[in-house]
């Protein structure tokens, strides 16, 4: 079975504070990893991609960056938050069946 | 281990009929389960989601029950349509101090024949 896990399931943050949210896939090897934004009441913003160790595409520019430390871990990191960063961050995996969903972080910046 | 065993892993039925999938799991500790339908080059989409207290949760033509003693769900499909054609996975949800895990599934590939 493949497994993705997101850590922490919620957060909530002071602005102007640092941010580290964790992605982990198991069971499979050499995934495209994912990182989304979804504000509220809005739809899925993809922020940044990895098509392998050390290799990061970002979609948008922002405060925001992605590090790929190891095959199957993804990284979304900020020195300083904003307001703006509130919202629900999900990573995804791929594989050539499809993209699966991670259970997803909520970050509320305050 | 959290494992998560679908089957089976094909089936072909004739248009019309009925089928159900077989999701066995061993997940802990538990939060929810949730059926995906996901057509070949597409990504998954949500059937049903259902948490440790609900048994059945339907949708449409898609019914989901859930045994959390057993650890066991199904999904039924009623009267299936050549649209039905596509893979079914189970993905089983786990909420622990450290955050949120899911579990997938191998999938069953269903084939509806006119």
């Amino acid at each position: 079975s493949q497994t993705i896990h997101q850590w922490p399931a919620t957060l909530v943050q002071p602005v102007g504070s640092p941010l580290s949210l964790e992605c982990t896939v198991e069971g499979t090897s050499n995934p495209n990893l994912y990182w989304y934004r979804q504000a509220a009441g809005r739809g899925l913003q993809l922020l940044f991609y990895s098509v392998g160790i050390g290799q990061i595409s970002s979609e948008v520019p922002q405060n925001l960056s992605a590090s790929r430390p190891q095959d199957r871990q993804f990284i979304l990191s900020s020195k300083k938050l904003l307001l703006s960063d509130s919202g629900f961050y999900l990573c995804a995996w791929s594989v050539k069946r499809g993209q699966f969903f991670g259970p997803g972080t909520r970050l509320t910046v305050l | 281990k959290n494992q998560v065993e679908q089957s089976p892993q094909s089936l072909i039925i004739l248009e019309g009929k009925n089928c159900t999938l077989q999701c066995n799991y061993t997940v802990s500790p538990f939060s929810n389960l949730r059926w995906y339908k996901q057509d070949t080059g597409r990504g998954p989409v949500s059937l049903t989601i259902m948490t440790f207290s609900e048994n059945t949760k339907s949708n449409g033509r898609y019914t989901a029950t859930l045994d959390a003693d057993t650890k066991q769900s199904s999904l039924h499909i009623t009267a299936s349509q050549l649209s039905d054609s596509a893979s079914y996975i189970c993905v089983v949800s786990a909420l622990d101090n450290a955050g949120n895990m899911l579990t997938f599934g191998g999938g069953t590939r269903l084939m509806v024949k006119p």
